[in-house]
C-alpha cells in the first residue's frame, strides 16, 4: 500500500456541488498539506496542519475547507465547485523528526464541469 | 511570499547531451529540495541542499545550493530517456510560524529523446 493514499483519483462534477477529497497515511508523519497544481504555475498550498488541532490557510485557500480528522487522516472539500478549480490535487506529508522533505500521494484528478 | 523561478519551462534534448535546471529567487531559503515528478503521479523528492555552496550527487545528477542560498541548480550528465518528467524545485522559509511550508517553482518539463 502507498505511503500516503489519496481518494478518489479521479472526479468529475458540476459547478455549484460540495465534493470533498481525501488523505490518508501511514508514515506516522504529523504534518500534511494539500496542494494543486496547474501547468505552467507549480504546486500552489491551498492549507496545511501541523498536527491534529493545527489548521493554517494557505495561498489559495479561498473556496476550500479541510478537516483534519486524525493524524493520518486530512480531508479538502469544495464547498461550492467551480470550473475554475479544475485542477490535479495533492495532499503531502512531513516530519519534524526526518527533515523538510514531503512524501505526495498520487494526486486526485478534479474536472469540474 | 517568497517565489521561486525555474528556468527554463520546458526542455526538449537528445539523448547524451547535458543539461542544466536553474531555481532562484530574491529570498533566503533555509534549504532547497528537488523533486521528480511523472505523469500520474505526485511529485518524489531527489535530494535537499541545506548548506550556502553545498553540492550533491546523485549518480548523474549533480545539484548545488547557492552560497547565498538564495539559488540552485541541477546539472544532468549524459540525459537519458528515464531521466524524461517534471522537475520541481521547492524552498524552505527559514523559522518562525512558515516553519515546514515548501514553496515550490513552476517547474521545468523535460523531455529526452532516444
Amino acid at each position: 500500500d502507498a505511503d500516503v493514499t489519496q481518494t478518489p483519483r479521479n472526479r468529475i462534477t458540476k459547478t455549484g456541488k460540495r465534493i470533498m477529497l481525501e488523505c490518508s497515511q501511514t508514515k506516522g508523519h504529523d504534518r500534511m498539506y494539500w496542494y494543486r497544481q496547474d501547468p505552467g504555475l507549480g504546486l500552489r498550498l491551498i492549507y496545511y496542519s501541523f498536527d491534529v488541532k493545527d489548521i493554517n490557510k494557505g495561498e489559495i485557500s479561498d473556496g476550500y475547507s479541510v478537516s483534519r480528522q486524525a493524524q493520518a487522516k486530512f480531508s479538502l472539500s469544495l464547498e461550492s465547485a467551480i470550473p475554475n478549480q479544475t485542477a490535479l490535487y495533492f495532499c503531502a506529508t512531513s516530519d519534524t523528526r526526518t527533515g523538510p522533505g514531503y512524501t505526495f500521494g498520487s494526486g486526485t484528478r478534479l474536472t469540474v464541469v | 511570499t517568497q517565489l521561486l523561478e525555474q528556468s527554463p519551462q520546458f526542455l526538449s534534448i537528445q539523448e547524451g547531451e547535458n543539461l542544466t535546471v536553474y531555481c532562484n529567487s530574491s529570498s533566503v531559503f533555509s534549504s532547497l529540495q528537488w523533486y521528480r515528478q511523472e505523469p500520474g503521479e505526485g511529485p518524489v523528492l531527489l535530494v535537499t541542499v541545506v548548506t550556502g555552496g553545498e553540492v550533491k550527487k546523485l549518480k548523474r545528477l549533480t545539484f548545488q545550493f547557492g552560497d547565498a542560498r538564495k539559488d540552485s541548480s541541477l546539472h544532468i550528465t549524459a540525459a537519458q530517456p528515464g531521466d524524461t518528467g517534471l522537475y520541481l524545485c521547492a524552498g524552505k522559509a527559514p523559522g518562525g510560524t512558515s516553519y515546514g511550508k515548501l514553496t515550490f517553482g513552476q517547474g521545468t518539463i523535460l523531455t529526452v529523446h532516444p
